[in-house]
């Protein structure tokens, strides 16, 4: 499988706290793209950044990239209960079209 | 907008049948796809396309088929269901190349039995 790998698989926080999830891959890419789902939803984008970018910000969210080691991380921070959800990463499979997902981290935050 | 619309929610299929999911996207998107979501995994791509008339394979095309007459529409056909296609089923849009959002549809839930 091509799958990504994230972690953790799993995370369980407090509002207010900050929130880091990490990402894998195994194919070179243009691009990798965050996105998010609730509950049996179909997936929201959230940030994009591109294979000669290290590092972009969107409002709470920051994401860093590390082709090298050809991973990612995602942080947000001040996380809210509205933050609860699946996160995946996504990869452009170097402009193949073909994405390929990562297997997501389950984010719940306690208010 | 309606943005990326999926029909059905929902669908209980026996094993053989055939059936077709319906996708289809109002923004001109020139790319669209599907993806089948297993309990605890992420999203596998099942088949693509970056415009009308022109498909391609994603990394579990077997069992399916796809085609795309016009830009707004892709469905995707289950040539004869078994309980392994058992899954949640989400169509996807974007423009091309490959460095733009994609919008996703609400899901539609299968079982085969």
């Amino acid at each position: 499988s091509q799958q990504g790998e994230e972690d953790p698989q799993a995370l369980s926080i407090q509002e207010g706290e900050n929130a880091t999830m990490n990402c894998s891959y195994k194919t070179s890419i243009n691009n990798l793209q965050w996105y998010r789902q609730n509950s049996g939803r179909g997936l929201v984008h959230l940030i994009l950044i591109r294979s000669n970018e290290r590092e972009k910000h969107s409002g709470r969210l920051r994401v860093t990239l590390d082709t090298s080691k050809k991973s990612s991380s995602l942080l947000i921070t001040a996380s809210r209960a509205a933050d609860t959800a699946s996160y995946f990463c996504a990869t452009d499979g170097s402009g193949t079209y073909k994405y390929i997902f990562g297997t997501g981290t389950r984010l719940k935050v306690l208010a | 907008n309606a943005g990326v619309t999926q029909t059905p929610k929902f669908q209980v299929l026996k094993t053989g049948q055939s059936m077709t999911l319906q996708c289809a996207q109002d923004m001109n998107h020139e790319y669209m796809s599907w993806y089948r979501q297993d309990p605890g995994m992420g999203l596998r791509l099942i088949h693509y396309s970056v415009g009308a008339g022109i498909t391609d394979q994603g990394e579990v095309p077997n069992g399916y088929n796809v085609s795309r007459s016009t830009t707004e529409d892709f469905p995707l056909r289950l040539l004869s269901a078994a309980p392994s296609q058992t899954s949640v089923y989400f169509c996807a849009s974007s423009y091309v190349p490959a460095d733009y959002e994609q919008y996703f549809g609400p899901g539609t839930r299968l079982t085969v039995t």
